[in-house]
């Protein structure tokens, strides 16, 4: 399995700080890179996919870069509404898997 | 709009099998793939395996000596079996729309549906 590690696991910034969260994958995996968006008894919600392309509704402020093994899911300019937990998940190949969360919790 | 909504038991006793259903409106289940996920509690996601409409699947090697993923096109809707649940299984189960572009992203979710695995 393809295994996918996320760092930092949580992080508190403040309301218009620029965040970003970076994403490992076990193995190169191309840009087979898709990001999502969780809040606290939600289901996830499906940000960027192919690394760097937004879902359409996703705000510009979500950015997704990298390829290969390296990626990073960017908020340029955070509003109160960012703050969740967000995980990467890898489908170059089955089985699918997922970083453990990042949590970006107020200042 | 796509919408997935999960039914089933909220409580399985230990070695039985849980049982849930994703009813899939706002569209048809044809001519993609269909998906469950679970969350263990304050945990991270697990992908648990895809069914295609004709009834193909993949399943999660950690788990396929367990789980069965069924889908009925008539109903517009697909279940998940998995036998012999232990305590560790007790998780948010979310059934989930594979996108068919080939990027293999889960872009429609269901609300979840926590199963919990206890006598």
């Amino acid at each position: 399995d393809i295994q996918m590690t996320q760092s930092p696991s949580s992080l508190s910034a403040s309301v218009g700080d620029r965040v970003t969260i970076t994403c490992r994958a076990s193995q190169y995996i191309s840009t087979y890179l898709n990001w999502y968006q969780q809040k606290p008894g939600k289901a996830p919600k499906f940000l960027i996919y192919a690394a760097s392309t937004l879902q359409s509704g996703v705000p510009s402020r979500f950015s997704g870069s990298g390829s290969g093994t390296d990626f990073t899911l960017t908020i340029s300019s955070l509003e109160p509404e960012d703050y969740a937990t967000y995980f990467c998940q890898q489908s170059y190949s089955a089985p699918y898997t997922f970083g453990q969360g990042t949590k970006l919790e107020i200042k | 709009q796509v919408q997935l909504q999960e039914s089933g038991p909220g409580l399985v006793k230990p070695s039985e099998t849980l049982s849930l259903t994703c009813n899939v409106s706002g569209g048809s289940i044809s001519t993609f793939h269909w998906t469950w996920i679970r969350q263990p509690p304050g945990k991270g996601l697990e992908w648990i395996g895809y069914i295609y409409y004709s009834g193909s699947t993949n399943y999660n090697p950690s788990l396929k000596s367990r789980v069965t993923i069924s889908v009925d096109t008539s109903k517009n809707q697909f279940s998940l079996n998995l036998n012999s649940v232990t305590a560790a299984d007790t998780a948010v189960y979310y059934c989930a729309r594979l996108d068919n572009s080939g990027w293999n992203y889960f872009e429609y979710w269901g609300q979840g549906t926590l199963v919990t695995v206890s006598s």
